[in-house]
């Protein structure tokens, strides 16, 4: 159990465009979901975090108009990165917490904004 | 400051051999500690988890350690294999509950050559 997946696994698009990433929890429900980037041979940092039915918590510096977060089921998050510049290109990658149990990585959206 | 540093940055080891990759900590209050894998254009699947009252964890060939005196883990791989060539990813949580925060290391490379 607990596999999360994310669609699509990789993007292009071109500047000025919104891209669209959905995450969901496959067999189980998500009381808390998260959204991180990945940089090339860096760690994960932390984006955002969305609980279902209610806005989502931005990190410090990540901008809420430009990465918007909708959690709209148990099972569902969304990301749409707005107005997409070549400096967003990034891979994406989502989780999914049940209760206070581990947070379970999606497989990742790879995005390239040319 | 909340740190995970992770050592050594990468590993090339010959396919059969063992190798133990480390992790250091400064994360508190500590709830518990977590090894990843990560696979080129993936997301993080968990190997371990372990929390303050445990000091070893095994799943078939990985074996962690936990030392929380000293804020010290350590991932043991034994008779590696091609396929366990990833980053592999120390994560520290500062408290068990959906408010906790993920620490993330950058990860050690691991390239496994036959």
């Amino acid at each position: 159990g607990a596999v999360v997946s994310q669609h699509p696994s990789r993007v292009i698009c071109k500047s000025g465009t919104s891209v669209k990433i959905e995450c969901r929890s496959l067999d189980f429900q998500a009381t808390t979901m998260f959204w991180y980037r990945q940089f090339p041979k860096k760690s994960l940092m932390l984006m955002a975090t969305s609980n279902e039915g209610s806005k989502a918590t931005y990190e410090q510096g990540v901008e809420k108009d430009k990465f918007l977060i909708n959690h709209a089921s148990l099972t569902l998050s969304t990301l749409t990165v707005t107005s997409a510049h070549p400096e967003d290109s990034s891979f994406y990658i989502c989780s999914a917490q049940r209760d206070t149990e581990t947070q379970y990585f999606g497989p990742g959206t790879r995005l390239l904004v040319l | 400051k909340n740190q995970v540093e992770q050592s050594p940055q990468s590993l090339i080891i010959l396919e059969g051999k063992n190798c133990t990759l480390q992790c250091n900590y400064t994360v508190s209050p500590f709830s518990n500690l977590r090894w990843y894998k990560q696979d080129t254009g993936r997301g993080p699947v968990s190997l371990t988890i372990m929390t303050f009252s445990e000091n070893t964890k095994s799943n078939g060939r990985y074996t962690a350690t936990l030392d929380a005196d000293t804020k010290q883990s350590s991932l043991h791989i034994t008779a590696s294999q091609l396929s366990d060539s990833a980053s592999y990813i120390c994560v520290v949580s500062d408290r068990g509950s959906t408010l906790g925060r993920l620490y993330f290391g950058r990860g050690t490379q691991l390239t496994v050559w036959p």
